[in-house]
């Protein structure tokens, strides 16, 4: 059964913190994503990677950063959390990339920040 | 720019009652498309796509879409819902040169 993980169902941090969201696949995919879901906005994505080192700015980057030092590894740093950054982050990995083929997601992290 | 819209924020439907959510495109070309779902607390799950071909296409859990070139629609449909079936719905077109653009969702709530 493939398997993408992340690693905090659920986060609280504080103004200003640098905050760390670790996502693993195991299906040797080339691509991977990142996303954040708000109510009433759907999924919008912040940043992806099809290779390891290799990453492009999605639709909205702005305060955030990823780091893709191994294949099955995708991470998505937020160097000074913000309220406005309370979201539900979803990570994703998919064999093709651009959007041919099908994502495979994980279950996501609530992050709040306070 | 491309984009989708999915017109129906939120539906009720009654258990045993059929099912049509709505999707509609804006894109350069015809775009691959994917319909998936989101139970509650969970990430999303590829419910069917379309790539070429036959234009009524089936998949998980007793759903099917129709693809309708002239209309840009992508509808996703189910005879008889099931109260398992509440969820949120999204449509997703897609295409080599784009990553994939998410609508906004249609949340399902099923009447028992």
């Amino acid at each position: 059964d493939v398997k993408v993980t992340q690693s905090s169902r659920y986060l609280v941090k504080r103004t200003g913190e640098k905050v760390f969201l670790e996502c693993v696949q195991d299906m040797d995919h080339e691509n991977m994503f990142w996303y954040r879901q708000d109510p009433g906005l759907g999924l919008r994505l912040i940043y992806f990677s099809y290779d390891v080192k290799m990453k492009e700015k999605g639709d909205i980057p702005e305060g955030y950063s990823v780091s893709r030092e191994k294949k099955e590894r995708f991470s998505l740093i937020l160097e000074s959390a913000s309220t406005n950054q309370t979201s539900m982050y979803l990570c994703a990995s998919s064999a093709l990339g651009g959007g041919l083929g099908e994502q495979y997601f994980g279950p996501g992290t609530r992050l709040t920040v306070t | 720019a491309q984009s989708v819209t999915q017109p129906d924020i939120h539906i009720t439907v009654s258990e045993g009652a059929s099912l049509e959510l709505r999707c509609n495109y804006s894109y350069g070309a015809t775009p691959y498309l994917f319909w998936y779902v989101q139970s509650p607390g969970q990430g999303l799950q590829l419910l069917l796509k379309y790539f070429s071909g036959d234009t009524l296409v089936q998949g998980i859990k007793g759903f099917e879409a129709e693809f309708k070139r002239s209309q840009s629609s992508f509808n996703l449909r189910k005879p008889s819902v099931h109260w398992s079936d509440a969820a949120e719905y999204f449509c997703a077109p897609g295409a080599g040169s784009y990553q994939l653009t998410f609508g906004k969702g249609t949340k399902l709530s099923v009447i028992p």
